[in-house]
């Protein structure tokens, strides 16, 4: 059971936006940084967005991070098909002295 | 450019160790935590642990008792150990190098590879 929540699954039509919730405590969001994952099936997850809003060279700047108190917040603009990924937040938990991943959301384009 | 190289069995009989031996090329032992992740089939990424310079170790709770992780730098390799395997360690393990942050703790995953499947069945 993961300590941080995400909705199951969100759809938007191409061209729309996106937004995923990740929802810790302050052992883990709280007091440290959060990153997030895109998962294609087959594929090693991909690298989006580090220190809760930092995007690696070669991430588009469509993608987007942020985080409040103890919540972060994934947006994706102008969707395409190829966006349709599962997608993870993650991040490290003081209290368990563990990485923790989210639930996991799937994104679906309409 | 980093990259890492899982391997393994591919199969493994209940109540055995499950051994699996993550490549890495491009960086050396000091340069990130080197990690496991698993994604058992239709369920979500879980970390495993995370080892650092062959020495500092990190371990998930839930799989503490069972997992050893370590590494070897004259080959440029770490390896996982899983003892007691069940049927719900069936998954796909990746391998990872995960930066740290100045509080010396992991943080992201800037590199995988690209998993292997591991199956325990009779």
């Amino acid at each position: 059971q993961s300590v941080l929540t995400q909705p199951p699954s969100v759809s938007a039509a191409p061209g729309q936006k996106v937004t995923i919730s990740c929802s810790g405590s302050s052992s883990n969001i709280g007091n440290n940084y959060v990153s997030w994952y895109q998962h294609l099936p087959g594929t090693a997850p991909k690298l989006l967005i580090y220190d809760n809003d930092m995007r690696p060279s070669g991430i588009a700047d469509r993608i987007s991070g942020s985080k409040s108190g103890t919540s972060a917040t994934l947006g994706i603009t102008g969707l395409q098909t190829g966006d349709e990924a599962d997608y993870y937040c993650g991040t490290w938990d003081s209290s368990l002295t563990a990485y923790v991943f989210g639930t996991g959301t799937k994104v679906t384009v309409l | 450019q980093v990259q890492l190289q899982e391997s393994g069995p591919g199969l493994v009989k209940p109540s055995e160790t499950l051994s699996l031996t993550c490549t890495v090329s491009g960086a050396s032992s000091s340069s990130y935590f080197w990690s496991w992740i698993r994604q058992p089939p239709g369920r979500g990424l879980e970390w495993i642990g995370s080892i650092y310079n062959s020495g500092r170790t990190y371990y998930n709770p839930a799989l503490k008792s069972r997992v050893t992780i370590s590494g070897d730098k004259s080959k440029n390799q770490f390896s996982l150990r899983l003892s007691s395997v069940t049927a719900a360690d069936t998954a796909v393990y990746y391998c990872a190098a995960q930066e740290y942050t100045w509080m010396a703790v992991p943080s992201w995953f800037d590199y995988w590879g690209q998993g292997t499947l591991l199956t325990v069945s009779t």
